[in-house]
């Protein structure tokens, strides 16, 4: 039973245009996520976060949204780098629950490919 | 400063022996986080130790998986009588007690 739910394998963006990655959770206990990107032969690297009491949180060109109802999240890079290609990991924690081990259930990743 | 780091970087066992993975987590920080990658899959959680509290085991596949942190640093992660459902990339992380987590390059594992 996957909680956190990747449903794009791969996506393919020109440079400079927009980058959208998507992510889908089930748990509602979850309230924090964050976005990790990985290059190959790396572990992942944190990118951006964002606590379940906000809708969005902006870095420089990454930008994330989450929308609690619908228990979906996205984050859009703009404007897209061919340096940005890499394998981008959606992540979810439960931080309120301190009993509870805080570790990250993470998305299957989807492969990010900014062609130049 | 440094970050997380992982030895070996690569590991090639035959099926049945036992392997030992390391992790040497950032200065400071409190919490340590074992996960594995099997292919075309995401970071699965295998176990957690924070400062002296007992570890959540919660995410251990079977009994062959162990792991345990010495001295609240250094921390190995033990797989006996490997089989080859086991070969991953496992990926040690560490975090301050609250904050994001830092992840090592991780151990590729190939059980023949």
């Amino acid at each position: 039973d996957q909680q956190v739910k990747q449903n794009s394998p791969s996506l393919s963006v020109q440079e400079g245009r927009i980058s959208i990655l998507n992510c889908d959770y089930t748990n509602s206990m979850f309230d924090y996520f964050l976005w990790y990107k990985k290059y190959p032969a790396e572990g992942p690297t944190f990118l951006i976060s964002i606590s379940s009491i906000k809708d969005k949180n902006e870095d420089g060109r990454f930008t994330v949204f989450l929308n609690k109802s619908a228990k979906h999240l996205s984050l859009h890079i703009v404007p897209s780098q061919p340096g940005d290609s890499a394998v981008y990991f959606c992540a979810a924690q439960n931080r309120l629950d301190s009993g509870s081990a805080r570790q990250l259930t993470f998305g299957s990743g989807t492969q990010l490919t900014v062609l130049p | 400063g440094a970050g997380v780091s992982q030895s070996p970087s690569n590991k090639v066992t035959e099926k049945g022996k036992d392997v030992e993975l390391r992790c040497d987590p950032i200065s400071g920080h409190t919490a340590l986080y074992w996960y594995r990658q099997s292919l075309g899959q995401g970071l699965e959680f295998l176990i957690y130790f924070q400062g002296n509290s007992a570890p959540d085991k919660s995410g251990l596949p079977s009994d062959r998986f162990s792991a345990e942190r010495t001295g609240g640093s250094v921390s190995t992660l033990t797989i006996q009588r490997t089989q080859q459902e086991d070969s991953a990339v496992y990926l040690c992380a560490s975090s301050p007690y609250v904050g994001e987590q830092f992840f090592g390059p991780g151990t590729r594992l190939t059980v023949l």
